[in-house]
């Protein structure tokens, strides 16, 4: 089956400490990760992702996300935390079946609270 | 600016009274979908269609209608609305292709009473 985990429902965090928030993925062949970040009365922006090549991938807001393919994981990190990435952040992996590539699958997010 | 357009941004209306939730992308992308979100469930896909005509059911297409007429547009019919249909929804498009990410509007919070 084709999914993604988000094992943590909240992440707290002190301004200025290193941040990460956690990803797991199933998917059949080579896996296509996406970072996206919901801030309050807003869409989805769209962070980072993995296609293929560096294990490490940078993104906007100074958001780096690591793949690691041996553990299934594509966490999110962030080398000091800001009050202002506090927002709602989503993990997906594109669908890999027939007729579902268009498809991308969320992990149920995890909010982030990042106090002074 | 590249962008996904939904309207309304809020609406309140009444069980059965049909509506309309309308998007719109001026980005040319093939891929356009519909998503809802509900607090403890994350993102839940309703339709999505790959090109124009072309649509297919997502997770939780129940009680939902869509329709491709055009490249840009991608309507959301709810035809009687019921109260579990309250949620914020979302609309999205990309360009086909694994590679591409989603450009997400900035929602829709529903609320059926």
């Amino acid at each position: 089956a084709q999914s993604v985990a988000q094992p943590e429902d909240q992440v707290n965090v002190a301004e200025g400490n290193p941040l990460t928030v956690k990803c797991t993925y199933s998917v059949s062949g080579n896996p296509y990760l996406f970072w996206y970040v919901q801030y309050p009365n807003r869409g989805l922006q769209f962070l980072l992702k993995y296609i293929t090549g560096d294990n490490l991938v940078k993104g906007s807001y100074g958001f780096e996300a690591e793949f690691n393919k041996s553990q299934t994981s594509f966490h999110l990190k962030k080398p000091s935390a800001l009050v202002s990435d506090s927002a709602l952040y989503f993990c997906a992996v594109r669908d890999q079946r027939t007729g579902s590539q268009g498809n991308l699958i969320f992990g149920k997010g995890t909010k982030l609270s990042v106090k002074p | 600016e590249a962008q996904v357009t939904q309207n309304p941004r809020y609406l309140i209306t009444v069980t059965g009274k049909k509506l309309t939730v309308t998007c719109s992308q001026n980005m040319n992308h093939e891929y356009m979908s519909w998503y809802r979100q509900d607090p403890g469930l994350g993102l839940r896909q309703i339709y999505y269609s790959m090109n124009v005509e072309v649509t297919d059911k997502g997770d939780v297409p129940e009680g939902y209608k869509v329709s491709r007429k055009e490249k840009r547009n991608f309507p959301l019919i709810l035809e009687s609305p019921s109260p579990n249909q309250t949620s914020l929804y979302f609309c999205a498009s990309s360009l086909r292709g694994r590679g591409y990410g989603y450009t997400f509007g900035s929602g829709t919070r529903l609320t059926v009473v």
